[in-house]
């Protein structure tokens, strides 16, 4: 089993449309979490660190859910420029990608 | 300013030679970080140095050797690569001392081509 699981998508997504991506992981004491999102031939980008308690910026949500060991990204209102590959990023000593989950947004 | 600068952006190298990427950062940043990309994968952790130390080496081959010579510079020098070590290259870095806790920040990469 792989130590961070993303949902393998890919996510095709009519403007408008709301979408969520899940990402599990192995290690019970990973202490921190974040959501990447990297444009084709790019390096990723910190979309958002992602906190128990939730955390919301703009049209993006990303939730943690220690119990069952899974974090989650939503996006509201998808735009064209929302189209990318989104990583789930666990950390525990160092940093563990997901495979990524390709969204493409559609007009 | 959140930003990594890295150079060359692009290398072609052939597998007798010698070459080295270079990053940067003035974030003030303690821990800098190498990662190799291939396509349609995931980053993979080559290396991370904190406080100008080597604290993690992912079983990296000999070819590619680090070097942080201060806290704002990171060096990959490379030697006798393969073509199968073509990849983007990603330098990142991060404010506390790299043990993982940390938003890491990345750089634009240098995509590497060994012929």
């Amino acid at each position: 089993r792989k130590e961070v699981e993303q949902d393998p998508g890919p996510f095709n997504v009519p403007e408008g449309a709301t979408v969520a991506f899940n990402c599990t992981y192995s290690n019970s004491a990973s202490q921190s979490f974040f959501w990447y999102r990297q444009d084709c031939r790019k390096e990723p980008k910190l979309l958002m660190s992602v906190y128990s308690s939730g955390n919301e910026d703009g049209r993006f949500t990303a939730q943690l859910n220690r119990a069952s060991q899974y974090i989650s990204l939503l996006i509201r209102d998808s735009k064209l420029s929302d189209s990318a590959t989104y990583l789930c990023v666990v950390n525990k000593g160092k940093s563990t990608f997901g495979d990524g989950t390709t969204l493409t947004v559609k007009p | 300013d959140t930003e990594v600068t890295q150079t060359p952006k692009h290398l072609v190298m052939g597998m007798t030679n010698k070459k080295s990427l270079k990053c940067e950062q003035h974030m003030g940043h303690r821990a800098m970080y190498w990662y190799k990309q291939k396509a349609k994968k995931p980053p993979e952790l080559m290396f991370v140095y904190s406080y100008e130390k080597l604290s993690i080496n992912e079983s990296v081959p000999s070819r590619f050797s680090p070097e942080c010579p201060n806290s704002s510079l990171l060096n990959l020098h490379l030697h006798a690569l393969q073509p199968e070590d073509s990849a983007l290259y990603l330098c990142a870095s991060s404010q506390g001392a790299g043990i993982g806790t940390d938003t890491q920040y990345f750089g634009p990469g240098t995509r590497l081509t060994v012929l």
